[in-house]
């Protein structure tokens, strides 16, 4: 399998614009997480979705954010308007679950590194 | 409330020493999960572990091993005979039970291997 994917691995923006991130996970994964790493609070969870419904958002920082997966393959996370201070790198990361040897273990993309101008 | 804390926040150490990177936990499930993953400087994020809280036994693959203690709620991770290749933040993890599937991440600890 080629791993979770995530698309761009950079991106460059200038404030106020719209931002969209996104993420194909392992197949047959049943869980999709979106994190966003900092150096001032590190790695964090924004939300995290079961068979494409989302479960916990709760970690999502404000409105500007949403995030979406309609269908098993493919998740986006969009910030609009994006600010200065969601300059981070934003993973996504795909689980297969509570079942089988791999449960809980989750599986990382190579991120997004945002800036945003 | 789940926590895990990684008190060192940088290690630095010359080729061929050993290290251990310190990880203490909190939760109040009986049943919980404990992960050790690698940052190594490209960015990206390596599964190197997995723990359940039933399974003490200590584990060793290679020059990495494990050593996951109940009761001081720790679960420590060393590298014998490092290399400058092992040179990357190494996160320790925490997930409880319940189906909930979230894993709570430590700081992270840099570790920087000099030849």
């Amino acid at each position: 399998d080629a791993g979770v994917i995530q698309s761009p691995r950079h991106e460059v923006t200038e404030m106020g614009q719209e931002v969209t991130l996104r993420c194909k996970p392992i197949s047959g994964h049943d869980y999709l997480f979106w994190y966003r790493q900092t150096m001032m609070r590190g790695l964090e969870l924004l939300i995290y979705f079961n068979n494409n419904v989302p479960i916990d958002d709760s970690g999502m920082p404000e409105d500007r954010f949403s995030a979406k997966m309609p269908n098993a393959s493919f998740s986006t996370l969009k910030i609009q308007p994006s600010e200065p201070r969601d300059s981070a790198v934003y993973f996504c990361a795909s689980s297969p679950g509570l079942a089988g040897i791999a449960k809980n273990i989750q599986y990382f993309g190579a991120g997004t590194r945002l800036s945003v101008l | 409330a789940q926590k895990v804390t990684q008190a060192q926040t940088e290690i630095s150490v010359v080729e061929k020493e050993d290290v251990t990177l310190d990880c203490v936990y909190e939760t109040r499930d009986t049943t919980y999960y404990l992960f050790w993953y690698k940052q190594p400087p490209s960015g990206e994020l390596v599964f190197l572990i997995r723990r359940n809280s039933f399974d003490e036994q200590n584990e060793i693959s290679g020059r990495y091993s494990w050593n996951f203690q109940k009761s001081t709620s720790s679960f420590n991770f060393t590298i014998t005979a490092s290399q400058v290749v092992d040179s990357a933040v190494y996160f320790c993890a925490l997930s409880e039970s319940g189906g909930s599937e979230k894993l709570v991440f430590g700081k992270g600890t840099k570790l920087t291997v000099n030849p």
